[in-house]
């Protein structure tokens, strides 16, 4: 079984809202990714967390707050959007993060801040 | 700079006319290279992982094969279920750990 879950799957928030986007895996996997997703493009790498630490944060707006409470679990806060944090949102877990290690994804969370 | 190129952009077959998907890579040392499918508005799907020149890897009508400078994704008699953007990926030995670089895709249509 591969299967990382996203809830909700769908959000729409205003700028002055906090909310929280959920991951969970049940493969026993170690390291766990918050990726974004705008249309018609790749995704692009926020956070890492290995082990339950914050291995990368890759520059992203503090208005972002990944959190890692379980190895099974990582949540990514939001407050105080704007408009062009609108994206898929994607967690991605892998067995550790040595070499090669392949990255499963899940369905998304499809963003709208207005 | 570690880079990752995939042609075409897009591609529009008739069902059962077989083609190939390109990615080109210059990276510092590969640790992997590793294929997606994407459909719309949906998270990406593995299908395989390369890690040197040489390797080949086969699911149903995809066969995925690595050079030391690309790799290519053949499909063969595809179906209408087989469209979608196909992502290539790479990690880099020179880069943070386990970070993957993407490149921008192939959208493929089969048309029945």
């Amino acid at each position: 079984d591969t299967e990382v879950t996203q809830t909700p799957k769908h959000l729409v928030m205003g700028m002055t809202n906090k909310k929280s986007l959920k991951c969970e895996q049940h493969m026993g996997h170690r390291a766990m990714y918050w990726y974004k997703q705008k249309a018609k493009k790749p995704p692009e790498l926020m956070f890492v967390y290995s082990y339950e630490k914050l291995s990368i944060n890759e520059s992203v707006p503090s208005r972002f707050s990944p959190e890692c409470p379980n190895s099974s679990l990582l949540n990514l806060h939001l407050h105080a959007l704007q408009p062009e944090d609108s994206a898929l949102y994607l967690c991605a877990s892998s067995q550790g993060t040595g070499r090669g290690e392949t990255q499963y994804f899940g369905p998304g969370t499809r963003l709208l801040v207005l | 700079e570690d880079q990752v190129t995939q042609s075409p952009e897009a591609l529009r077959l008739q069902e059962g006319e077989s083609s190939s998907l390109n990615c080109s890579y210059t990276v510092s040392g590969l640790r992997g290279l590793f294929w997606y499918r994407q459909d719309p508005g949906k998270g990406p799907e593995f299908l395989f992982t390369l890690y040197s020149a040489g390797e080949e890897k086969e699911k149903e009508r995809l066969k995925a094969t690595l050079t030391k400078k690309e790799s290519f994704l053949h499909i063969t008699a595809p179906k209408p279920e087989d469209s979608a953007t196909y992502l290539c990926a790479v990690q880099a030995a020179g880069g943070a750990t386990n970070k993957l670089i993407f490149g921008t895709g192939t959208l493929l249509a089969v048309q029945p």
